[in-house]
């Protein structure tokens, strides 16, 4: 079944500790998205890729880094840098143009304490 | 920029009545589209509806239909019928052509809608 792979459902991490989120498309979408969710809140931007090898920052991109090594996966780190980085984070990926809808993943549920 | 304002924090509708859920934009592209996305408690996103800035008809699908006023860079969603199951939180979202990219979507804050017997 074609779709978008996170791993994993839930994580915890103590504090300090850089953490690698994983997301997996086999839809051959162009372009994959990392967003955060934090509780009652939208979606904030966090890095976009349209192509491989090649990321852009979204609105709230510091203390995270990407990769865009292959057109199927878009890892994301969360480091140590990040200040507040318990949230629900959410990968999605699309093709490109400006009516594709955005399909996503189920979402990885981060805990640092 | 873009920008995507959902004004309304919750919302109550009673089973088998029609809702209005408000979306107001900003961009400076006369290219753009708009998408609704309904996330219930499980937390996955589910894809609604789209309207494209160009289209002349408002977008439909179903029960829900898109309130599209340009001019007013306005695109409420509409339920008509609602059902328990409708009960979720609702996400306005955006692309535009904003640094020779369609890609870039951004979403509201969302609006959280609750059915009522």
């Amino acid at each position: 079944d074609g779709g978008i792979t996170q791993s994993p459902k839930y994580l915890f991490r103590k504090e300090g500790q850089n953490v690698t989120l994983s997301c997996e498309q086999n839809l051959n979408h162009d372009a994959m998205y990392w967003y955060r969710q934090d509780p009652g809140q939208g979606l904030r931007l966090i890095y976009y890729s349209q192509i491989v090898n090649d990321f852009q920052k979204g609105d709230i991109a510091e203390g995270y880094s990407v990769s865009r090594e292959k057109k199927e996966s878009f890892p994301l780190t969360v480091t140590s840098a990040q200040k507040n980085p318990t949230a629900f984070y959410l990968c999605a990926s699309s093709f490109l143009g400006m009516n594709t809808e955005a399909f996503f993943g189920q979402g990885t549920r981060l805990t640092v304490v | 920029a873009q920008k995507i304002t959902q004004t309304q924090p919750g919302m109550f509708v009673q089973e088998k009545e029609a809702v209005t859920l408000d979306c107001t934009y900003d961009t400076s592209d006369p290219s753009y589209g708009l998408f609704w996305y309904k996330q219930p408690s499980s937390g996955e996103m589910i894809f609604l509806i789209y309207q494209g800035s160009y289209d002349q008809q408002n977008a439909t699908e179903g029960r829900y239909s898109l309130n599209f006023q340009k001019a007013r860079k306005s695109a409420n969603l509409v339920i008509s019928a609602s059902q328990l199951g409708d009960s979720a939180m609702y996400f306005c979202a955006m692309r535009d052509e904003f640094a020779g990219t369609a890609s870039k979507l951004t979403f509201g804050t969302g609006t959280r809608l609750q059915v009522t017997l």
